[in-house]
């Protein structure tokens, strides 16, 4: 299985401030890689796929960059409904998910 | 609008079978791939099994293979999970989730079903 580390494990940040989230695969993904939302009590939602491409309706405030093994997710201009956790996924290979971050604000 | 909604969730005693399903609508249920993805409570994301359109091709995490079946009946638009000799540690919100044939990207999800493995 293809292993996925993302850090951190939990954020706090302030409105309006800009975050970003690392994710590290154990091997080479070829850009393979999702971003997922989930706000609390809710399922996961679809952000990013092919490691930078938005899906449809998401805000332009999110982005996702990387190649090969270390992938990144950028929330600029944090909004309140940004308050989630958020996981990473590749699917190169059977699909594997990070570890989430928990986005809380300051 | 894209619907996914499952049911048959519940407490469950370890060795027993429970078997969940996800009711599918507002897209064409046999043009996409399925999977059931699982969270035990306060932790991440797992993948369970998989299953093609047609239902001829299922995948399946070690941890379930030989205990878990996934099966669809694209007639009527349902996904199931049979899952058999349940075990303490397969206690987790369960979702049902679509993707694209030819990956793994999961852009609907339902809203979970609750399974509680316990004596």
């Amino acid at each position: 299985d293809i292993q996925m580390t993302q850090s951190p494990a939990s954020l706090s940040a302030s409105l309006g401030e800009t975050v970003t989230i690392e994710c590290r695969a154990s091997e080479d993904i070829y850009n393979g890689l999702a971003w997922y939302q989930q706000k609390p009590g809710k399922s996961p939602q679809l952000l990013i796929y092919n490691a930078n491409s938005l899906h449809t309706g998401v805000p332009s405030r999110f982005s996702g960059s990387g190649s090969g093994t270390q992938y990144s997710l950028k929330i600029n201009s944090l909004q309140s409904e940004d308050v989630a956790s958020y996981f990473c996924q590749q699917y190169y290979d059977y699909p594997t998910f990070g570890g989430g971050t928990k986005l809380e604000l300051k | 609008e894209v619907q996914l909604v499952e049911s048959g969730g519940g407490l469950v005693q370890p060795g027993r079978s429970l078997k969940l399903s996800c009711a599918a609508s507002g897209f064409t249920f046999s043009n996409y791939g399925m999977a059931w993805v699982c969270q035990a409570p306060t932790k991440g994301l797992e993948w369970v099994a998989s299953i093609s359109t047609g239902g001829g091709n299922t995948y399946y995490r070690d941890s379930v293979k030989g205990r878990f079946t996934i099966s669809r009946d694209n007639a009527k638009n349902t996904l199931y999970l049979q899952m058999d000799s349940l075990r303490s540690e397969d206690t987790a919100t369960y979702y049902c989730a679509r993707h694209e044939t030819t990956s793994y990207v999961m852009d609907a999800w339902g809203q979970g079903a609750s399974v509680t493995v316990s004596s």
